[in-house]
Parts: structure tokens; sequence; C-alpha cells
């Protein structure tokens, strides 16, 4: 595709279910990112991958939280247990290599009532 | 570990005023990216920046590169309504693991 594309763009869920959020980067880049931004607020890092593997998963809030990422292509966030304090917008973003400029997706954003 | 700091947090200018904002890393930086995000939107990659003192232009907006490698500014002339948005740098830091750690933003706000 011609951009890094997400789904789903909305989730609206009660508390203590479980979410799935997938991220498609632009094809052929190696590095994906994924940022949550609460309304007004900075992007906060979750986790970043290099190809399959996560070098850095310190931003990660919880063990309720976890990524992979398949094909050095699709990644998908899960969010176990969702709490409302996890209510926010998920970002993805990707790059051609480590460092280079990221190309964010639209979003998801997430409502947990 | 790392940190990425913006000044200011707020900025309401004038259209047609300039305006400016400022990033400073706690260490030394291999590069150097600026974001801008409009309200709603998501972020959108500008510009990178990566020898020491390097200035960059994209018509109205001014990038420059510290020559330490620790600080980078972002300088808008005669700002404009559509300059209004979010504008986030993001370091990526020299040793070790190549992270890149995005800056706190400065929110523009442009009155007509």
């Amino acid at each position: 595709g011609a951009g890094v594309s997400q789904s789903p763009s909305n989730k609206v869920t009660e508390k203590g279910k479980d979410v799935e959020l997938r991220c498609d980067p632009i094809s052929g880049h190696t590095a994906l990112y994924w940022y949550r931004q609460s309304l007004g607020q900075g992007l906060e890092f979750l986790i970043y991958f290099q190809g399959n593997s996560a070098p850095d998963k310190s931003g990660l809030p919880s063990d309720r939280f976890s990524a992979e990422r398949t094909g050095g292509s699709v990644s998908t966030l899960t969010i176990q247990r969702t709490q409302q304090e996890d209510s926010a917008v998920y970002l993805c973003a990707s790059s051609a290599r480590t460092g280079g400029g990221q190309f964010f997706g639209p979003g998801t954003r997430l409502t947990v009532l | 570990g790392q940190q990425v700091m913006q000044i200011p947090q707020y900025q309401h200018v004038q259209e047609g005023e300039d305006f400016t904002t400022y990033c400073n890393s706690s260490t030394t930086l291999s590069n150097i990216q600026w974001y801008k995000q409009r309200p709603g939107g998501h972020p959108v990659f500008l510009i990178q920046l990566v020898k020491s003192g390097e200035v960059k232009k994209q018509k109205r907006l001014t990038f420059q590169f510290g020559e330490a490698k620790k600080n980078s500014s972002l300088h808008i002339t005669a700002t404009q309504t559509t300059d209004v948005g979010t504008y986030f740098c993001a370091g990526m830091n020299s040793g070790g693991y190549q992270k890149v750690t995005f800056g706190t933003g400065t929110k523009l706000q442009v009155i007509p």
C-alpha cells in the first residue's frame, strides 16, 4: 500500500475484555514502532521492532500489553483485560531503517467503557 | 535514560509573526527529526538532520542542528493559519542501541 494502515480505526470495548490492534507498515520498511497518545498529550513509546524481533519493549506499560510482528510486515498489539486508563489513540509507524524518518498510520482510537 | 525536552510547550502567535520551537536532548544525538501533527491528525515526518551545525530549509521553515548535536530548532517565518498544529522533534541517540526518543512537543496556535 501507499502508506501505513491501521485497523480498526475505532474500537469501543468493555473493561476486562481483550483487544487486538493491527498495523500494516509500508512495504519494505524494516523498522516498526507502536506509540500511545492520550488526548492533547505527547507520544508515549510502547515497542519497537526491527524485522520480526523487538529489541526494545521498554515502553509497554504492563504485562497486559504484548505485540508481535510476523513476516517482517504486519504487527499486532494486544491488550488483555483492558482498563479505562488504556483509552487512547494507538499509533503505528514504520521506517525504512532504524533511525530513519517514521511514517505514521492514522491510528486506532480505543475507548474502554 | 535519554530525555528530549521542547520549549515552549504552547505558543500563540498573530498570523504573519515568526515562531521558533527549541529541542534539547540530555545526550548527544546521531540525528534529529521533526514532525508536525495537525489537530485530529497523526504526526507527519518533515525532515531529518544529521550533521553538526546543519541547517535545512523547507519554504518558510528553517531547521537547525546544534554544533554539539544536543539541540535543534525549528523556525517558521511569517506564520499562516495552515501552520497550526503540534511540532515534535525526535532524536536518535549516538551510542549503543539506536533508540529514537520523541520530544514533548510544542503546540502552535495562529490567530488570524
